[in-house]
């Protein structure tokens, strides 16, 4: 069963500063990993989507990275801004069922 | 990127109705749909999943008298929250993926369901 674990669960950061958010699964035989934003009360909004075939995606200021032999993947925010307050999910898509995996997220609080 | 649309936002029933959420696919065809609970402060719990035409699948642990789930057709799917109670008030969010392996998935809104 696979299993995802994001590090750290929190975060809080000065405009400005560069910043990695970290994911871990336990099964490396994923057909991809999606990196999410929730903001509270809202659904899910898709920032990043990274195929098992390939080792990095980019959007703007957003930079993700996968590593699936050793089951890692990293999202990178570059030149954080009070607008990137929110909780970031990575999610890993597995199995015949296609089911999608959750980590725990991590909650970024960029401030003034 | 593509659209899902989740409907009602927000509801507030009186323990013991019933309650549906719909989710649809604006603008691709769905076979799939996923219907996920999310306690405050912890991810996604995946409910179950839809297929069009067919029952849905449900996770361990889920009634499934209780979360009826029917996908009539490939652009929608619904969840009824039968018999409510307040234990059942949670977030609810839907997700589709177009039929390609690998796609990528995209949420609805999200509905917050409070049984009063």
């Amino acid at each position: 069963k696979q299993e995802v674990t994001q590090i750290p669960a929190a975060l809080s950061v000065p405009e400005g500063e560069n910043l990695v958010l970290n994911c871990s699964f336990t099964d490396s035989a994923i057909y991809n990993l999606q990196w999410f934003r929730q903001d509270p009360g809202k659904g899910l909004t898709s920032l990043l989507l990274i195929q098992s075939s390939q080792r990095e995606q980019t959007s703007g200021r957003l930079n993700a990275s996968l590593d699936k032999s050793s089951g890692r993947s990293t999202l990178y925010i570059a030149a954080s801004q009070p607008g990137d307050s929110a909780t970031y999910l990575c999610a890993t898509l597995t199995g015949t069922a296609s089911k999608l995996t959750f980590g725990t997220g991590t909650r970024l609080q960029v401030t003034l | 990127g593509a659209v899902v649309s989740q409907h009602p936002s927000r509801v507030i029933c009186k323990s013991g109705t019933s309650v549906k959420i719909e989710c649809r696919s604006l603008d691709f065809q769905a076979t799939t749909m996923f219907w996920y609970r999310q306690f405050p402060k912890q991810s996604l719990m995946l409910m179950a999943t839809s297929n069009e035409g067919s029952k849905a699948t449900y996770e361990q642990g889920v009634e499934k008298d209780k979360f009826l789930i029917n996908h009539a057709s490939l652009t929608l799917s619904t969840l009824t929250v039968t018999s409510a109670h307040p234990e059942d008030s949670s977030f609810y969010i839907c997700s589709a993926r177009p039929r390609s392996i690998g796609a990528e998935a995209f949420f609805g809104q999200g509905t917050r369901l409070t049984v009063v």
